[in-house]
């Protein structure tokens, strides 16, 4: 079965704070994802990768940065941390090709205090 | 650009009843269509998708839907619905040209009541 396997299923920081999401893969999947996902506005795209060390912004990038450095590990950083990126944040991994679903994670719950 | 409405941000049926969950897509060609389902406090997992070939799907848990290209609709299906069904369930499509970017609609969360 593929997992993905974020870090830490809830987190709790503080404003300022410089925030480290991580997750990994182990279908050896080109691309890698991180959503935010809020009540009422479903599933939003932060970033994605498509390759080791590649990356692509997504819907809402702003005060959010990633890291590839391998093709499994796909981090979420948030560099000065804020109470309106209090959110749920799911990481998904799939092949290029687009008939191929995307397989999550079981999700961080981020509080920002 | 690529958008999926969710018609119904929340939908309550019967133990054994019908279950519907609308899905429309605005795309001038058709996109791949899948559909996900979140169980509490737990991470999407697929349901079933359209890709090619018959227009009618079946997927996990008794769910089907059907791509109708007219109504640019996907719509989500259980003819008799179970408790363990209640969840949440997103929409989403992957345009089938172009920059390929998931675009999710806003969910449905399902009630089930006894």
């Amino acid at each position: 079965d593929v997992k993905v396997t974020q870090s830490s299923r809830y987190l709790v920081k503080r404003t300022g704070e410089k925030v480290f999401l991580e997750c990994v893969q182990d279908m050896d999947h080109e691309n890698m994802f991180w959503y935010r996902q809020d009540p009422g506005l479903g599933l939003r795209l932060i970033y994605f990768s498509y390759d080791v060390k590649m990356k692509e912004k997504g819907d809402i990038p702003e005060g959010y940065s990633v890291s590839r450095e391998k093709k499994e590990r796909f981090s979420l950083i948030l560099e000065s941390a804020s109470t309106n990126q209090t959110s749920m944040y799911l990481c998904a991994s799939s092949f290029p090709a687009r008939s191929t679903e995307a397989f999550f994670g079981q999700g961080t719950r981020l509080t920002v205090v | 650009a690529q958008s999926v409405t969710q018609l119904g941000s929340h939908v309550s049926v019967s133990e054994g009843a019908l279950v519907l969950l609308r899905c429309n897509y605005s795309s001038s060609v058709p996109p791949y269509l899948f559909w996900y389902v979140q169980y509490p406090n737990q991470g999407l997992q697929l349901l079933l998708k359209y890709t090619t070939g018959a227009t009618l799907v079946k997927g996990i848990n008794g769910f089907e839907a059907e791509f109708k290209k007219s109504e640019t609709s996907f719509h989500l299906t259980k003819p008799s619905a179970h408790m363990s069904d209640a969840a949440e369930y997103f929409c989403a499509v992957i345009p089938s040209g172009g920059y390929q970017k998931v675009t999710f609609g806003i969910g449905t969360k399902l009630q089930v009541i006894p």
